[in-house]
Parts: structure tokens; sequence; C-alpha cells
């Protein structure tokens, strides 16, 4: 089975830079997308097709995908972006999700 | 306004059944397809079924798959997931979710609030 992995947890202060990964293998010859989840609240879609941003979501973030890793870069990180990001890809026309990144910032 | 309305959650014991729901309105529920994912209590997000626009095919993950059912009814804008055999480890927050359009490897654009699912004596 295919398999995506996150770092458990990433931590930076507020206006930094958070770069979020996700590997698989192969991983950039499949779309990546990513989803933002609020505690206590649904996911919502970030990213999709490795970069693409759908309405309303802020530029500051951005998706890029190559080799076996996939990156979600949060600029200028602040309170309101602590929250779990999930990569999600597909396999065999089965989605599969990362295990989920829990960004603090602080 | 894309809405997706979950219902049907509760309290179970293991081995009962129950019955998800999900309501949908503000697209054209046929031309999309929809998937159920879960997330059990502070754990991460889990794909469980896919069911094609039309009804036709039909996936399920191996942890659910010959215990659970997903269909739909389009003239009802309604998707559904027959659960059966419930076992502890089905406690979850059940999320209906619609698929994107596209020519395939589509996100996930929007999610249901969720219903949450207890398996307990």
């Amino acid at each position: 089975s295919y398999d995506l992995t996150q770092p458990p947890s990433l931590s930076v202060s507020p206006g930094q830079t958070a770069n979020i990964t996700c590997s698989g293998s192969n991983l950039g010859n499949k779309y990546a997308s990513w989803y933002q989840q609020k505690p206590g609240q649904s996911p919502v879609l970030l990213i999709y097709r490795d970069t693409k941003r759908p309405s309303g979501i802020p530029e500051q973030f951005s998706g890029s995908n190559s080799g076996n890793t996939a990156t979600l870069t949060i600029n200028g990180a602040q309170a309101m972006d602590e929250a779990d990001y999930y990569c999600q890809t597909w396999d065999s026309s089965i989605p599969i999700f990362g295990g989920g990144t829990r960004l603090t910032v602080l | 306004e894309v809405q997706l309305v979950e219902s049907g959650g509760g309290l179970i014991p293991p081995g009962g059944s129950l019955t998800l729901s999900c309501a949908t309105s503000g697209f054209i529920f046929k031309d999309y397809e929809m998937h159920w994912v879960r997330q059990a209590p502070g754990r991460g997000l889990e794909w469980l079924s896919y069911i094609r626009f039309s009804g036709s095919p039909i996936y399920y993950a191996d942890s659910v798959k010959g215990r659970f059912t997903i269909s739909r009814d389009n003239a009802k804008n309604s998707l559904t997931l027959q659960m059966n055999s419930l076992r502890a480890e089905d406690t979850a927050v059940y999320y209906c979710v619609r698929e994107g359009l596209g020519s395939g490897s589509n996100p996930f654009d929007f999610w249901g609030q969720g219903t949450l699912v207890t398996v307990s004596s």
C-alpha cells in the first residue's frame, strides 16, 4: 500500500515561514492536495494539484511537489494558522492521507 | 452555497448497525463523485468509501469492506453510509465529502460538518 509521511508537529515563531513536508514514493509523479483543520472544525482544502489555491485561500499558502516530497509553505505564519495540516494524494484510484502535522505558532 | 449536512450519528453498542445520511444542496449532486471519510478522536483522516456519480463503481477501505455500504440517491441529492457489525474502533467523526470535478486525482473540495459515531456498551 502507498503511504504518505508527515512530521507530527512543527513549531514556528509568528511571522516566520512554515514548511510542512509530505513524503511518499515518487510523490512528484502524482498530484498532492493539502487540507487545514482547526480544532473542532472540518478540514478545508488549501492546495490542490500541487500548487493551485481554491478561491478564498490567501496567497500566503503555497505548495510544491517534486521527487518524493510535497511541501506546503505558509508565509508569515500567524496564530490563526495554528491547525492540523494533512496532505493527500491518489494511488490506484484510492485517496491516501498523510498522518497530519500540527503547526504551532508561538 | 454548497452544503453537506450529515446526520444519523450517535451511541451504538458493539455489533450494532447505524445509517448515516448526508443531505446536499447548492450544487448538481448527480454530477459529483462522493466519499465518506472518518476521523477517530485525536487521530488523522481515514478515507472509507467512494461512489461514482452514476452509483458505480464503489470502493471501500479494507477496514470497512464487507461491513459498510455506501449508496446515493441522485433524485434526493443524498448520500448514505450503512454501517453494520460496528466495533469500538469505528468510533469517529464521519464526514461526507465532495470530490471536485476534473479528469482524475481531484481534491476533496467540500466537507460536511461531520457526525459523531460512538461504539460502546
